[in-house]
């Protein structure tokens, strides 16, 4: 059974880089599934952030597009989103998940991780 | 930027019959969204309960249902438990790379 657990430092600096690590276990990352990210922010409620594909191949959120970056390490067999400039507006819960067979079938889903954007 | 649309909040009687829409701001929702809804609890991760419109996620209900209404997704709950009270978002397939949630519905069960 895949299971997937984010991490990442949960205080980022304005301006500064968000970086976290989704580690995919019970599962390969370089299986025929999209892995996206999606977080949850006060203001905004869920949102999409981006997706990726083990060969690397990406998309993104177009109102995210100029800040995330979505990589994959098959060796680490993890996932990892990096999005830079941040705000307060960035202050969120961020979930990875895997997309099944259909699109927007997510299962399962990552506990989450805090990110706290503050000086 | 796409907008979906969702009510803000509703409310249902334990043991009654609630149906919460998903909407697009620029025409109607098909099946060629592929609309999901789920289940945000507070501490806990989003609890997928339906995809591609109307199949059940593993584990869910089948008090809980969906389909397009109307030109919307829907997702309708019936014989409403305690349990029940929670915000559901839905989710909306726009294309390749693209999808985009809708602002969620806080139902209330009272």
């Amino acid at each position: 059974q895949v299971q997937l657990q984010e991490s990442g430092p949960g205080l980022v600096k304005p301006s500064g880089t968000l970086s976290l690590t989704c580690v995919v276990s019970g599962g390969s990352v370089s299986s025929s599934n999209w892995w996206s990210w999606v977080r949850q922010t006060p203001g905004k409620g869920l949102e999409w952030i981006g997706e990726i594909y083990h060969t690397g191949n990406t998309n993104y959120s177009p109102s995210l597009k100029s800040r995330v970056t979505i990589s994959v390490d098959k060796l680490k067999n993890h996932l990892s989103l990096k999005l830079n400039s941040v705000t307060a507006a960035d202050t969120g819960v961020y979930y990875c998940t895997r997309e099944m067979d259909l699109p927007n079938w997510f299962d399962p889903w990552g506990q989450g991780t805090l990110v706290t954007v503050s000086s | 930027q796409t907008v979906v649309t969702q009510e803000p909040s509703f409310s249902v009687s334990p043991g009654g019959t609630v149906t919460l829409t998903c909407g697009l701001d620029s025409g109607s929702v098909s099946t060629t969204n592929h609309p999901s809804w789920f289940q945000r609890t507070p501490g806990l991760p989003p609890r997928t309960l339906i995809y591609s419109t109307n199949i059940r996620s593993s584990g869910v209900p089948d008090r809980f249902s969906g389909s397009i209404l109307g030109g919307k997704a829907a997702l309708t709950i019936t014989g409403a438990r305690a349990d029940d009270e929670s915000t559901y978002f839905c989710l909306l397939y726009m294309g390749v790379g693209t999808r985009v949630f809708g602002g969620g519905t806080k139902l209330t069960v009272l």
